[in-house]
């Protein structure tokens, strides 16, 4: 089992709709989750983080977290072109040799016009 | 802010030679510092943790001493590809984290290695 799991899609949506982006992970120990925005042949970029189960928004972007079934989602409102992208969960892990930032394969995003 | 700035952005070597990625935290101390490659359509895979004043720590199947890790200050950390091989071409990214619960990792802009 894949430490983080995403599915690689690419998920399409028409602008304006509400993107779900889904990611689940392995370890129950996990204390913090990042999702990143990476656009091809350049570096991530963070989009927010989350700590706690429940909700978090930001703009646009909602986190939702839920430790019990160890589940990490982002979801985007008003989807707009400038959106596409690939879309990175991350987990931090805390290992023996400290903390460690895993990350799923991603989820390519494309909104339509 | 928690700004990471990496140099160069991109670089073409020939097959033996060495090269060295620069990672400096611009606005805040960073003790810690991680080192990413990336290779087309495939996820960031971490390939070691850089650490202030101490040896590095690299993850499982990457030679240290190919892929030579200095972390000589708090805001710099460095990483040399010896001995390049065309196989060594990837995108290599840095990455550090601000103290405090309001920041999250940050990453430089990445370095796109090609060996030729």
């Amino acid at each position: 089992q894949k430490e983080v799991e995403q599915n690689s899609g690419p998920l399409s949506v028409p602008e304006g709709a509400i993107a779900s982006l889904n990611c689940t992970y392995s370890d129950r120990g996990s204390q913090s989750f990042f999702w990143y925005r990476q656009y091809s042949g350049k570096s991530p970029e963070l989009i927010m983080f989350i700590y706690s189960n429940g909700d978090k928004e930001d703009g646009r972007f909602t986190a939702q977290l839920n430790k019990a079934s160890q589940y990490v989602s982002l979801l985007i409102r008003d989807s707009q072109p400038s959106d596409s992208a690939t879309y990175l969960c991350a987990v931090n892990m805390v290992t023996g040799g400290g903390n460690k930032l895993t990350f799923g394969t991603g989820t390519q995003l494309k909104v339509e016009l | 802010g928690a700004v990471v700035s990496q140099h160069p952005s991109r670089v073409i070597c020939k097959s033996g030679t060495s090269v060295k990625i620069e990672c400096r935290s611009l606005d805040f101390q960073a003790t810690t510092m991680f080192w990413y490659r990336q290779f087309p359509k495939q996820s960031l895979m971490l390939m070691a943790t850089s650490n202030e004043g101490s040896k590095a720590t690299y993850e499982q199947g990457v030679e240290k001493d190919k892929f030579l890790i200095n972390h000589a200050s708090l805001t710099l950390s460095t990483l040399t590809v010896t001995s390049a091989h065309p196989e060594d071409s990837s995108f290599y990214i840095c990455s550090a984290r601000k103290q405090g619960k309001n920041y999250g990792y940050t990453f430089g802009s990445g370095t796109r290695l090609t060996v030729v």
